[in-house]
């Protein structure tokens, strides 16, 4: 069965810096690809959707890639805050089937 | 309302006994998501609406777990006889578009302890 993961539970980097989050799918293609954030005691909040024939997505200092044939999707914070530090999601889904998640990264900015 | 809204947000019961959870979606919504997250674990489908069409049930991790959506609004997710691994975040998500592209809006979820 298709099979989400997010390579790094924990991430640390410098403020200022990117950060890069992976997210990686076995078996075929998703349809769809997305990325949330989630605050500790807080719902996840939608950032960006990616589609398998878009091979980028910006909003601001967001960035996502797609590629099929790596697997794999990643996401890119720019200039990184000390107030993006929260856990990020990925979740995919193809067609007719529900959101399925990966168990995130814990992103921290360190000022 | 403005966003999606659950209730209670923090419950405690004893092993065995029955709990409701409540969540009112985004009014205009016609999708609505149950999902659970236990602690270090991603969020795990449990049941998806979409209007009138027969709920998928799927993700439901036995027959302890029902749900219901009354007059294509709100929904309450019902868990019979609790066992302590029901223990989780159980959140609640809408979504206004018709297919499951669409991106999700959550609420704060409801915090289940079963002791």
């Amino acid at each position: 069965s298709q099979k989400i993961e997010q390579n790094s539970e924990a991430l640390n980097i410098q403020e200022g810096k990117t950060a890069t989050l992976t997210c990686n799918y076995t078996n075929y293609s998703p349809a769809y690809l997305q990325w949330y954030r989630q605050d500790p005691g807080r719902g996840p909040v939608f950032l960006l959707l990616i589609r398998e024939n878009e091979k980028e997505k910006r909003k601001e200092r967001l960035k996502v890639t797609f590629d099929t044939t790596l697997k794999q999707s990643l996401f890119h914070i720019t200039a990184s805050q000390p107030a993006d530090s929260a856990t990020y999601l990925c979740a995919w889904n193809s067609g007719n089937t529900p959101l399925v998640f990966g168990k995130g990264t814990r992103l921290s900015v360190i000022a | 309302g403005a966003g999606v809204s659950q209730s209670p947000s923090n419950k405690v019961t004893e092993k065995g006994k029955d709990v409701e959870l409540r969540c009112d979606p985004i009014s205009g919504h016609t999708a609505l998501y149950w999902y659970r997250q236990s602690l270090g674990q991603g969020l795990e489908f449990l049941i998806y609406f979409q209007g009138n069409s027969a709920p998928d049930k799927s993700g439901l991790p036995s027959d302890r777990f029902s749900a219901e959506r009354t007059g294509g609004s709100v929904s309450t997710l019902t868990i019979q006889r609790t066992q302590q691994e029901d223990s989780a975040v159980y959140l609640c998500a809408s979504s206004h578009q018709r297919g499951r592209a669409g991106e999700l809006f959550f609420g704060e979820g409801s915090r289940l302890t079963v002791l």
